[in-house]
């Protein structure tokens, strides 16, 4: 099953705070993020395995709670650039690449 | 390092015929996955191969194959298109069991 997403879009200005929410009906080992702009692939943001770790990235960090199956990404202090469609893949099994995507989170940061 | 190439880039076909899309991933990387994406459906994963093996598979019709040679590169076989097939095409490699690096996508049309 492919996790969900909210919100499915957010509209910021710069220098403001987002956060944007996975969730899963099925035991995850690892959630990834994705951030992906118009026309181009989806770039690699992080990945946070079993074990309930926070993870940063510049501005961008995230946090996953292995028991209530969620992930959470954090954008704070918002710059044009973090505009993209977010996604979360999700895995269940060290072994497994069996990616499962969210449909994507629009987020689009104004001057 | 050279990243993922897919090739080629666009693609129009009508329907009933067959198409064979091609990945090469990022040099070392053994697995390779494949993924649709449509503005309704976003990510929808269809295959992985690791080693040759296809380790994975997702809920897509037997018309969408795909195979793995011992270089890593990967060809994904639609056959009888639909005009539902019409889609961008990304396919991503990645050390066994870390981030996914996605290629350029090829953007198939189905008339």
């Amino acid at each position: 099953q492919q996790p969900v997403q909210s919100p499915q879009a957010v509209i910021l200005r710069e220098g403001e705070d987002a956060v944007i929410n996975c969730s899963s009906s099925k035991a995850l080992y690892s959630v990834h993020w994705y951030r992906q702009k118009h026309g181009e692939a989806p770039v690699f943001l992080m990945i946070l395995l079993k074990g309930g770790e926070q993870k940063g990235h510049e501005k961008i960090s995230a946090s996953f709670n292995e028991k209530k199956q969620q992930s959470s990404l954090y954008l704070t202090a918002s710059q044009l650039s973090y505009s993209g469609t977010y996604f979360c893949g999700t895995s269940d099994s060290f072994y497994n690449n069996d990616m499962r995507f969210g449909a994507g989170t629009r987020l689009t940061v104004k001057p | 390092k050279a990243g993922v190439t897919q090739t080629p880039r666009y693609l129009i076909k009508t329907r009933g015929q067959q198409v064979t899309l091609s990945c090469s991933p990022i040099s070392g990387h053994r697995s390779v996955s494949w993924y649709q994406q449509t503005p309704g459906q976003g990510l929808q994963f269809l295959f992985e191969y690791f080693s040759e093996t296809q380790r994975n598979k997702g809920n897509f019709p037997g018309r969408f194959s795909g195979r793995q040679f011992s270089n890593s590169r990967s060809e994904m076989n639609v056959s009888t298109l639909e005009l539902g097939d019409s889609a961008l095409y990304l396919c991503a490699s990645s050390l066994a069991f870390a981030e996914q690096f996605f290629g350029p996508g090829t953007r198939l049309t189905v008339l």
